[in-house]
């Protein structure tokens, strides 16, 4: 079975330039998150979906990054314009409907923001 | 708030030693329990998890972890560790689902290095 998709692997920009990731799930996983990892940090949930729907974006800096998961299966995470800050690792996860508590990760985009 | 303290943010042990990474979460209720591991340029990896029932708990790769509710800790064993455990380790912890949403906490994560 084919694990969490993500690309790019890594992405080099220069600021206020835009950028996007794209994650495919584990098949029939229901659940889809972005976390956003830090150098020596652990990771930091961004954007949570059920399906289609986005049920905690709380923590998604909303002035310069949007997502969306249209058909409930892959999804796109997107920063316009990008700041020096937004250097960090950004990985997609999957769960299960019946076993929600258990994320799976994938390999990550290591962005660099010059 | 829900936190994850992990107070080593760096440990060196020897091949073919054992191997305690220490966890304490704080909170009201027991979580669940959740340890990771990140190689270098990867995602994470689940190791095992602890949602009730034995204490103990197996997981992959020869690790387990030991749940003990009065200390608030979830502390990671191996008894004899391999060069290619060397790795970042992350202890995280779910409310309830029902209440977070399965929102994982993560600790700051501590970064195994193996002495040949």
């Amino acid at each position: 079975e084919a694990g969490v998709v993500q690309s790019p692997r890594y992405k080099i920009i220069e600021k206020k330039q835009p950028v996007a990731f794209w994650c495919n799930p584990i098949s029939g996983h229901n659940t889809l998150y972005w976390y956003r990892q830090n150098l020596g940090q652990g990771p930091e949930l961004l954007i949570r979906y059920e399906n289609e729907e986005a049920v905690d974006d709380s923590q998604l800096p909303k002035d310069r990054f949007s997502a969306e998961r249209l058909k409930g299966v892959d999804s796109t995470l997107k920063i316009q314009p990008a700041e020096l800050g937004d250097s960090a690792v950004y990985l997609c996860a999957s769960s299960h409907r019946t076993v929600q508590e258990t994320q799976y990760f994938g390999p990550g985009t290591r962005l660099l923001v010059l | 708030a829900q936190s994850v303290t992990q107070p080593d943010i760096h440990i060196t042990v020897s091949e073919g030693a054992s191997l305690e990474l220490r966890c304490n979460y704080s909170y009201g209720a027991t979580p669940y329990l959740f340890w990771y591991v990140q190689s270098p340029g990867q995602g994470l990896q689940l190791l095992l998890k602890y949602f009730s029932g034995d204490t103990l708990v197996q997981g992959i790769k020869g690790f387990e972890a030991e749940f003990k509710r009065s200390q608030s800790s979830f502390n990671l064993r191996k008894p004899s560790v391999h060069w290619s455990d060397a790795a970042e380790y992350f202890c995280a912890v779910v409310l309830s689902a029902k209440s977070s949403g399965d929102k994982l906490t993560f600790g700051t994560g501590t970064r195994l290095a193996v002495r040949p």
